[in-house]
């Protein structure tokens, strides 16, 4: 089965620019999910979806960033303007449900 | 808040050696806990997962991890590593009352020296 397609894979932008990042999930999975990954951290939950609606937004920094699932498949995260603490590999991964989540590749993400 | 604790940040050991990572949680209910791992340019992948029943639960690749609720720890461990299991491992806690947000601790990178 095909796994969580992301991208790009890498990105480099001055600060201040917008940034968007392409997520589909695994074919049937509900639920999709996008997490930062600072250098050195674990994954940090950013937004959550179940089909096309927001289950879990409460970490996203909603002044800059924001994401959609508009057909309930494939989601964006866009990032509006960058900072330099934005710099960090941006996962998304999906389930069928309550059970195991599968990891995309995720973006690299450099923010100068 | 959940938050998860990983008491190694870097592990370096020879090929055939025992390993144990350590991982405690703070949540006090129900929650199913998760090692996933991360390859050397792979992404994320489980490793292994405990939902319920018998405490020692068995993974991929002869690793094992044992739930201790009194400690609220969750260790992985495996007898005899091989310098293939060098990569980054992460503990991760869903709470069952917080839908299927994962919280998952910073990780210990692993170097399995051949």
């Amino acid at each position: 089965e095909a796994g969580v397609a992301q991208s790009p894979r890498y990105k480099i932008i001055e600060k201040r620019q917008s940034v968007a990042f392409w997520c589909n999930p695994i074919s049937g999975h509900a639920t999709l999910y996008w997490y930062q990954q600072i250098l050195g951290q674990g994954p940090k939950l950013l937004i959550q979806f179940q089909n096309n609606g927001v289950v879990d937004d409460s970490q996203l920094p909603k002044d800059r960033f924001s994401a959609e699932r508009l057909k309930g498949v494939d989601s964006t995260l866009k990032i509006q303007p960058a900072k330099l603490e934005d710099s960090a590999v941006y996962l998304c991964a999906s389930s069928l449900g309550s059970d195991e989540q599968f990891f995309g590749p995720g973006t690299r993400l450099t923010v100068l | 808040a959940q938050s998860v604790s990983q008491h190694n940040h870097h592990v370096i050991l020879s090929e055939a050696a025992s390993l144990e990572l350590g991982c405690n949680y703070s949540y006090g209910g129900t929650v199913n806990l998760f090692w996933y791992v991360q390859y050397p340019g792979q992404h994320l992948q489980l490793l292994l997962k405990y939902f319920s029943g018998d405490p020692l639960v068995k993974g991929i690749k002869g690793f094992e991890a044992e739930f201790i609720k009194s400690k609220f720890s969750f260790n992985l461990r495996k007898p005899s590593v091989q310098w293939s299991d060098t990569a980054e491992y992460f503990c991760a806690v869903r709470e069952e009352a917080a839908g299927n947000k994962l919280t998952f601790g910073g990780g210990t990178r692993v170097l399995v020296k051949p």
